[in-house]
């Protein structure tokens, strides 16, 4: 079963909307998130590190004060697209480490979003 | 500058038939971990595998294989007996940060 949820899954919303993905690990505590983003037919593209209980850490290029992450608990990262428009809609992806013996990646389905 | 080529954009094969894909990358750091990651049509991204830098040792997990060569900068990946289910883009990355393009793989009854 899915050890990392997304909610929601698709969101479609007006322009100049602001728009809050989560991101849950199910069972085990996730010090640090990844997010990504992906165009169709393309890579993913990794915008930011969510680290609990402190900063996240945006990748060159990426609007801080535009994608905004709180990873405010052991299981639960934010991703808040704020004033949000249609050059924004993509499929948001989070990712959270997992070291139990051998260390995986675990991703979340992640969230289609369209902005109209 | 560190970078993921994957030169292949489509693969398709018959059920049955091994498949390798191809996966260069670039980097100057001494320490560094690899990844493979499946990406099926419903969109979730499935993790297989981590490689960090200093083991080169090739890795078989079932019908899967990889192949790590330092000398050549390259962690190919290989099914082995593909299988429908087995149709997906595969995405090799350097880091969390830098994914090749993807491979897509297309296998047919």
């Amino acid at each position: 079963g899915a050890v990392v949820s997304q909610h929601p899954s698709w969101v479609i919303c007006k322009s100049g909307t602001s728009v809050k993905i989560e991101c849950r690990s199910l069972d085990f505590q996730a010090t640090t998130m990844f997010w990504y983003r992906q165009f169709p037919k393309q890579s993913l593209m990794l915008m930011a590190t969510s680290n609990e209980g402190s900063k996240a850490t945006y990748e060159q290029g990426v609007e801080k004060d535009k994608f905004l992450i709180n990873h405010a608990s052991l299981t639960l990262s934010t991703l808040t697209v704020t004033s949000a428009h249609p050059e924004d809609s993509s499929f948001y992806i989070c990712s959270a480490p997992r070291v139990k013996g051998r260390e995986t990646q675990y991703f979340g389905p992640g969230t289609r979003l369209l902005v109209l | 500058a560190q970078k993921v080529t994957q030169a292949q954009t489509e693969i398709s094969v018959v059920e049955k038939e091994d498949v390798t894909l191809d996966c260069v990358y670039e980097t100057r750091d001494t320490t560094y971990y690899l990844f493979w990651y499946k990406q099926p049509p419903s969109g979730e991204l499935v993790f297989l595998i981590r490689r960090n830098s200093f083991d080169e040792q090739n890795e078989i997990s079932g019908r899967y294989s990889w192949n790590f060569q330092k000398s050549t900068s390259s962690f190919n990946f290989t099914i082995t007996a593909s299988q429908v289910v087995d149709s997906a883009v595969y995405f090799c990355a350097l880091s969390t940060s830098n994914f090749g393009k993807g491979t897509s793989l297309l296998v047919t009854p």
